[in-house]
């Protein structure tokens, strides 16, 4: 069975901290992706990054920044100098690409982060 | 170029009623996949179609069905419903190739069942 663990329920800094927000993900697929989303109060899902499970190099992108790791199946994302417009909710995702290439996203039950100015 | 649309934005309905929620991806995207988000959860897949066939389905019973219209657009059809099936419902859509793992969702429709 796959499943997604996001242990932090909600977190709370003040602004320029950084923050860390853990995505721990059980699957016995060999090739799977991973993906995080953010969900702002609006309610729309954005997507913020899709991982290949074949693929472990972190990555960053500005302020933000992703760690995979499958030795602990762990794909941690990391916020530096958080601002106010990080605050929301955001999700880990895992998937597992069937024949023709398609799939279904498996959501952990996400994170709320609160920036404080 | 216009994203993910859906509607309506909200929506009341009655225990019992049936209700029917659209969505229109993304330009140039041709699969569409539901999702049920309950207060405080993650989303749960329900469905996604492609070619106006459903080919995955999660674990939701009958009483949710959907189409999917020549020009690619969906709709969700929930008979029957409970106050259970109060939730955001999200729309996503994705394309072919390595995009088909990238799925871009619209605002939602926030049900309420009273």
């Amino acid at each position: 069975a796959q499943k997604v663990t996001q242990a932090q329920t909600e977190i709370s800094v003040v602004e320029k901290e950084d923050v860390t927000l853990d995505c721990v993900y059980e699957t016995r697929d060999t090739t799977y992706y991973l993906f995080w989303y953010k969900q702002p109060p609006s309610g729309e899902l954005v997507f913020l990054i899709r991982r290949n499970s074949f693929d472990e190099q972190n990555e960053i992108s500005g302020r933000y920044s992703w760690n995979f790791q499958k030795s602990t199946s762990s794909f941690n994302f990391t916020i530096t100098a958080s601002q106010v417009v990080d605050s929301a909710v955001y999700f880990c995702a895992l998937s597992r690409p069937k024949s023709g290439g398609y799939n279904k996203l498996i959501f952990g039950a996400g994170t709320r982060l609160a920036v404080h100015p | 170029d216009a994203g993910v649309t859906q509607s309506p934005t909200h929506l009341i309905k009655t225990r019992g009623q049936q209700v029917t929620l659209r969505c229109s991806p993304k330009s140039g995207h041709d699969t569409v996949s539901w999702y049920q988000q309950a207060l405080g959860q993650g989303p749960q897949f329900i469905f996604q179609y492609y070619e106006e066939e459903e080919r995955q389905r999660g674990n939701f019973p009958d009483r949710f069905s959907g189409h999917q219209f020549p020009n690619y657009s969906s709709e969700l059809n929930v008979n029957a419903l409970l106050l259970g099936d109060s939730a955001l419902y999200l729309c996503a859509s994705s394309g072919g190739g390595t995009q088909i793992y990238e799925q871009y969702f619209g605002p939602g429709t926030r049900l309420t069942v009273t």
